[in-house]
């Protein structure tokens, strides 16, 4: 089966801990992004990368930080930095020449 | 830079009633426009969308969207809803040929009464 996972489903952090969100893909798809989502607040964009070894910050990436090693794969550190970081976190990827994202199923972030 | 307006957080329908969820979105051409649906606890899925050509889009779970450029508005439509339709919904826009990034509106909470 072709499509996006996000691993682990649930993350729980202690405070001044770094954790890190898995996302890959097996659709071969040139682009993946990283998006937060609160409450009422929609989804606003921490991280993209149109390429691999190359990676943009998005609307709030500041707490955040991202690699893109591998074409599959693109995973998210949330650092201690972030001080607000309980969230549901979700990983879209896009191949090149269409512009629909397609999105995994998400990790919940919650803080101890 | 593109927006986009989602005006009603929550909507309440009957089943088997007629469902309308309006978009409005802020772009100096025709942008490209998407609806997603999500279900709690779960990721986005992709209903439909418009790039060009025939401005009545027809999607997935039998919804459908109209693109009204004097509006600026993309509302989605289901002529008849099934309880399995409460999710939340989105509404999208994507600027050709400018970035790859898409700006999500704050999404509508459908509920359905039986």
């Amino acid at each position: 089966d072709g499509g996006i996972t996000q691993s682990p489903k649930y993350l729980f952090r202690k405070e001044g801990q770094n954790v890190t969100l898995s996302c890959e893909q097996n659709l071969n798809h040139d682009a993946m992004y990283w998006y937060r989502q609160d409450p009422g607040q929609g989804l606003r964009l921490i991280y993209y990368s149109q390429i691999v070894n190359d990676f943009q910050k998005g609307d709030i990436a500041e707490g955040y930080s991202v690699s893109r090693e591998k074409k599959e794969s693109f995973p998210l550190t949330v650092t201690s930095a972030q001080k607000n970081p309980t969230a549901f976190y979700l990983c879209a990827s896009r191949t090149t020449g269409t512009e629909t994202q397609y999105f995994g199923p998400g990790t919940r972030l919650l803080v101890l | 830079a593109q927006s986009v307006t989602q005006p009603d957080i929550h909507i309440t329908v009957s089943e088997g009633a007629s469902l309308e969820l309006r978009c409005n979105y802020s772009y100096g051409a025709t942008p490209y426009l998407f609806w997603y649906v999500q279900s709690p606890g779960q990721g986005l899925q992709l209903l439909l969308k418009y790039f060009s050509g025939d401005t009545l889009v027809q999607g997935i779970k039998g919804f459908e969207a109209e693109f009204k450029r004097s509006q600026s508005s993309f509302n989605l439509r289901k002529p008849s809803v099934h309880w399995s339709d409460a999710a939340e919904y989105f509404c999208a826009v994507g600027a050709p040929n400018r970035d790859d990034k898409i700006i999500f509106g704050k999404g509508t909470r459908l509920h359905i009464l039986p």
